[in-house]
């Protein structure tokens, strides 16, 4: 079993919908939690970071964490073409090592 | 304002050949590191630097070795190529271990 668990997709959303991202991990001591985007060739960069449990908002983004149940989600909604992409879930473990998932790739269907 | 810089961007290695990948940031960060990049997995660590003069082995160190040059640079060199290494790799940076890492643009490496 992986650590950090994404589906790897695709999965297919049309335009304008809410894309729902998930993320699973094994390590009960982990505090902090990371989505990053990748583009096609191209590195990863930040969208969103969560340490609390609950709902954190950020323009079109919304990350969910419940650590009792060792999950965390990336809500996307009014989802656009632009947000294409492959999605990496980050989870620091107690040593601050980050452990990353393989990623889920979101595809917005015009 | 660069960010994280990396080079070469692409390179063709024969087995058993050797390279340095260089990677150097802007942002004065304290913390680097080297990932690879895989199909199908996510990102591996090869090695980290938590601080300049130190370094550590992350998850796949076999066949790597790095250096932490000054606070900017740190390299990546592989001794002998081998074909299990064609990957992507990624170097980042973070002002501590526990800080956002932002990446540079990334080296596609291909040994045949």
């Amino acid at each position: 079993q992986k650590e950090v668990e994404q589906n790897s997709g695709p999965l297919s959303v049309p335009e304008g919908a809410i894309a729902s991202l998930n993320c699973t991990y094994s390590d009960r001591g982990s505090q902090s939690f990371f989505w990053y985007r990748q583009y096609s060739g191209k590195s990863p960069e930040l969208i969103m970071s969560i340490y609390s449990n609950g709902d954190k908002e950020d323009g079109r983004f919304t990350a969910q964490l419940n650590k009792a149940s060792q999950y965390v989600s990336l809500l996307i909604r009014d989802s656009q073409p632009s947000d294409s992409a492959t999605y990496l879930c980050a989870v620091r473990r107690s040593n601050y090592q980050l452990i990353w998932g393989a990623g889920t790739k979101l595809i917005i269907k015009p | 304002n660069a960010g994280v810089t990396q080079t070469p961007k692409f390179q063709v290695l024969k087995t058993g050949q050797s390279m340095t990948l260089q990677c150097a940031q802007d942002m004065n960060h304290n913390s680097m590191y080297w990932y690879r990049q895989d199909p199908g997995m996510g990102l591996r660590l090869i090695y980290y630097s938590a601080s300049e003069g130190t370094t550590d082995k992350g998850e796949v160190p076999n066949g790597y070795n790095v250096s932490r040059l000054n606070k900017r640079e740190f390299s990546l060199r592989l001794e002998s190529a081998a074909p299990s290494q064609t990957s992507v790799y990624f170097c980042a940076s973070s002002t501590s271990g526990r800080e956002t890492q932002y990446f540079g643009p990334g080296t596609r490496l291909l040994v045949l």
